[in-house]
């Protein structure tokens, strides 16, 4: 079955740092999602990628979907405190139900 | 809008035993979503459900069941429960049907399921 690869598991930046988590599938996918997961908390949606190649930015998050249609990437420029969590990519290829990644933690040092 | 509720919040149950699990989605939602999260195997998809109909199944055994009601609310159950089960049930809905337009899940707080 389909499956969706996501690294790194855990990322330690100083806070003001950049941070980058990879999504990788093993089908191409109609769409991805990204997902943030504060500790304690629930999946929180952040942004479907439809098209191949596309890029979106919302402020200091950038998501992108690759040609190919079976990678993508999430970029936070200058992280902040309230960054911490732990981000999913989802991804779904055709008439299938959902495939998460299973995450990266991403834990800021100030 | 209040957002996706699941009751209950806590459970235990013991090895054998089945459990029901409830999800009311957000109003006018017709999708909704269960997933299995655990700390080893992440967020697992179960089931999805439009309009009462199931529309995919993730890789569970039957063991595992749903059912989508005409309000939309849906249940979710497990019978004879085995310790593996133990894990936090998150239920989701959308607006629109699965795979279509931006998708954009809701998730609820979850059921966190305890098999001793």
């Amino acid at each position: 079955g389909q499956q969706v690869m996501q690294i790194p598991q855990y990322q330690h930046v100083q806070e003001g740092e950049d941070f980058t988590t990879y999504c990788n599938s093993s089908t191409t996918l109609s769409n991805i999602q990204w997902y943030k997961q504060r500790p304690g908390g629930h999946p929180v949606f952040l942004i479907q990628l439809v098209k191949s190649g596309e890029v979106k930015k919302q402020k200091r998050l950038t998501f992108q979907f690759g040609e190919a249609k079976k990678n993508s990437s999430l970029h936070i420029t200058a992280t902040q405190t309230t960054d911490v969590g732990t981000y999913f990519c989802a991804g779904r290829g055709g008439a299938d139900g959902l495939t998460f990644g299973k995450g990266t933690h991403l834990i800021i040092q100030p | 809008k209040a957002g996706v509720t699941q009751t209950p919040r806590y459970l235990i149950k013991t090895r054998g035993q089945q459990v029901t699990l409830s999800c009311s989605p957000i109003s006018g939602h017709r999708s909704v979503s269960w997933y299995q999260q655990t700390p080893g195997q992440g967020l697992q998809f179960l089931f999805e459900y439009f309009s009462e109909t199931q529309r995919n199944k993730g890789n569970f055994p039957g063991r595992f069941s749903g059912r989508q009601f005409s309000n939309s609310r849906s249940e979710m159950n497990v019978s004879t429960l085995e310790l593996g089960d133990s894990a936090l049930y998150l239920c989701a809905s959308s607006f629109l049907p699965p795979g279509q337009g931006a998708y954009e899940q809701y998730f609820g707080p979850g059921t966190r399921l305890t098999v001793t």
